[in-house]
């Protein structure tokens, strides 16, 4: 079983949709999760950075951490075409320590 | 955010000769760089942790022989492939990390590196 289970889709929406993504993960010691975008050929972005657990907004995007289920979602408000991508969750013990990822969704947002 | 560059974007090369790989934070010092590979379609497999001024700590199953890394200073991280073969062609992806003048504690990427090793 791995570390980070993440569903890689692909998944497909129309332009304005309400975007869900999520990952699920098995180490407890994880307290720091990221999520980060990828266009194709670059490296990641990142998007979003939580601490343990709760909610973060920033824009059209929220981060939600449930530490004792184990499961964090990213929601993408207002989906716009150029929010293709494929999004990775991640997760670390540390700050600054290495990231376990999930296997990363491939979104496309069509017109 | 943090910028991290790298340098080349892309790199091809014969069989058997060496690329060297450069990653540089550029505004702000890094005191850990990290090399990735990213075969297509797939996520990206952590190779090697490097720290400014010590030896770089590489996964099981990485070559340290086959990919060196040197983190000179708190701004520059190399990986070279030595002898590439065809197989060594990916997508290298540098990460740096450190805390130093950044408001977040986390890993910034850099761009990715395209090899192709005929």
């Amino acid at each position: 079983q791995k570390e980070v289970e993440q569903d890689p889709g692909p998944l497909s929406v129309p332009e304005g949709a309400i975007v869900s993504l999520n990952c699920t993960y098995s180490n407890s010691a994880f307290q720091y999760f990221m999520w980060y975008r990828q266009y194709s050929r670059k490296g990641p972005e990142l998007l979003m950075y939580t601490y343990s657990s709760g909610n973060k907004e920033d824009g059209r995007f929220t981060a939600q951490v449930d530490k004792s289920s184990k499961y964090i979602s990213l929601f993408i408000r207002d989906s716009q075409p150029s929010d293709s991508a494929t999004y990775l969750c991640a997760m670390s013990p540390t700050s600054y320590g290495k990231l376990t990822f999930g296997q990363g969704t491939i979104l496309t947002v069509h017109p | 955010g943090a910028v991290v560059s790298q340098h080349p974007s892309r790199v091809i090369c014969k069989s058997g000769t060496s690329v060297k790989i450069e990653c540089r934070s550029l505004d702000f010092q890094a005191t850990t760089m990290f090399w990735y590979r990213q075969f297509p379609k797939q996520s990206l497999m952590l190779m090697a942790t490097s720290n400014e001024g010590s030896k770089a700590t590489y996964e099981q199953g990485v070559e340290k022989d086959k990919f060196l890394i040197n983190h000179a200073s708190l701004t520059l991280s190399t990986l070279t492939v030595t002898s590439a073969h065809p197989e060594d062609s990916s997508f290298y992806i540098c990460s740096a990390s450190g805390g130093r003048g950044r408001d977040t504690d986390t890993q910034y990427f850099g761009p990715g590196t395209r090899l192709t090793v005929l």
